[in-house]
């Protein structure tokens, strides 16, 4: 056990719809990380925050967001869903400021888009 | 752009036998490098990591890695590889002259053969 909780772990939804999906890090982990993970596309950075502040973005799309609250959970918004959208995906806690520490995964969240 | 490659998408290797799981990296300055593993419908598992110091890194189930600069790579090895071993495995960079983004190449699935 990680420690990082995701939820939920299976989420069936339909195309044009909006989902969010929950990630509770560690305890005492200031930074999260949200990935997606798909079959040809492989691990695929989206975007993390340290202590409610965004300080990475990768590739996400604009019908994306996220944020992470004061009690340092975070939630990633996946809105107007597509096909292409049906992915696990992973949040990752870290207890090091500047990445220097090894990410704690959690279980990840199963979407798929029918 | 920080970015690593894992050239191979499987290896097969028979048990007992020394294994290899290649990977390459792209940083504009010294990169943070680390290793995860990933078993099925599981989320990733960090293996063991390289920030500075030694080029030969020793982590979590008798892996270990070599740190090249000159070559750029941070292959994963072990001396003897077990049934248990068979997974996915992920090398990931994180460019400390940038910001926090951990990016991950696409994964290398090892088959041990019994």
């Amino acid at each position: 056990d990680s420690g990082v909780t995701q939820t939920p772990k299976h989420l069936i939804t339909a195309t044009g719809q909006r989902v969010t999906l929950r990630c509770s890090p560690r305890s005492g982990d200031l930074s999260v990380y949200w990935y997606q993970q798909s079959l040809d596309q492989g691990l695929q950075f989206l975007i993390q925050y340290y202590n409610g502040e965004e300080r990475a973005k990768g590739n996400i799309l604009e019908r994306f967001s996220a944020q992470q609250f004061p009690d340092l959970h975070s939630e990633l918004n996946l809105s107007s869903l597509e096909l292409g959208d049906s992915a696990l995906y992973f949040c990752a806690s870290s207890g090091l400021s500047g990445g220097t520490g090894e990410l704690f995964f959690g279980e990840g969240s199963r979407l798929t888009v029918l | 752009a920080q970015s690593v490659a894992q050239p191979e998408d499987q290896v097969n290797v028979a048990e007992g036998n020394p294994l290899t799981v290649k990977c390459t990296y792209s940083v504009s300055g010294n990169p943070y490098l680390f290793w995860y593993v990933q078993y099925p419908n599981r989320g990733l598992q960090f293996l063991l990591k390289y920030i500075t110091g030694d080029n030969l890194v020793k982590g979590s189930y008798g892996f270990e890695a070599e740190f090249n600069k000159s070559q750029t790579s941070f292959h994963l090895k072990k001396p003897s590889a077990l049934v248990s071993d068979s997974a996915l495995y992920f090398c990931a960079v994180r460019d400390p002259n940038r910001d926090d983004k951990i990016i991950f190449g696409k994964g290398t699935r090892l088959h041990i053969l019994p």
